[in-house]
């Protein structure tokens, strides 16, 4: 759904260990997902997309699960590294008739070494 | 891959100024642009969505006179902020819609009203 503005929240992981982040959606017409990494200053970074027809799919150390039932994706970050920590996007197409993504509230990802 | 390519990466103006930020595809052709602006600590926030061509679209709450699109040739987007003030300062940022259904984004304008 749209996204309200809300400050960051933040997951702190121990370097190595699995990352996991969630997002909730609120439009169930939508058909298209992304994630994006942003690191501070710079425009977001593709990481991983699923359609809505799947309801998982992995790349290089990231898997994405999609849940439709409870409107809820997520973001699995295997063997987290220090170049890792970013701020985490998901982003929603309301439909394939739609062009426009809207962005979710995002989560701050910080690595403990 | 598909590269837009996004300038300035930073200005500061006066307020009461304008200023226009530009937005290209390098390597393909983009029919739809789209702009977004992104406060600190918070995500990112649709303002327009450009098609080449004809009128952008605004979303609900953007001032279309204050925030003038346009969007010429398929390889330009560009965004006027006109009469500029300080609580336009923010983080701008492009991006372009790919024929296989991705998108890619620009690297950011970050501008600052005096």
């Amino acid at each position: 759904g749209e996204s309200v503005g809300l400050h960051l929240p933040t997951l702190s992981v121990q370097e190595g260990d699995n990352s996991i982040i969630n997002c909730a959606y609120s439009n169930s017409a939508s058909d298209y997902f992304i994630w994006y990494k942003q690191e501070s200053g710079k425009g977001p970074q593709f990481i991983i997309d699923i359609r809505s027809n799947m309801d998982k799919r992995q790349g290089q150390r990231v898997t994405v699960l999609l849940n439709k039932t409870v409107k809820h994706l997520s973001l699995q970050i295997a063997a987290t590294q220090p170049g890792d920590s970013a701020v985490y996007f998901c982003a929603e197409r309301a439909s394939s008739s739609a062009s426009k993504i809207i962005f979710g509230s995002g989560t701050r990802l910080s690595i403990r070494p | 891959g598909a590269v837009v390519s996004q300038h300035p990466s930073r200005v500061i103006c006066k307020s009461g100024t304008s200023v226009k930020i530009e937005c290209r595809s390098l390597d393909f052709q983009a029919t739809t642009m789209f702009w977004y602006r992104q406060f600190p600590k918070q995500s990112l926030m649709l303002m327009a969505t450009s098609n080449e061509g004809s009128k952008a679209t605004y979303e609900q709450g953007v001032e279309k006179d204050k925030f003038l699109i346009n969007h010429a040739s398929l390889t330009l987007s560009t965004l006027t902020v006109t009469s500029a003030h300080p609580e336009d300062s923010s983080f701008y940022i492009c991006s372009a819609s790919l024929p296989n259904d991705g998108y890619t984004f620009g690297s950011g304008t970050r501008l600052t009203v005096v």
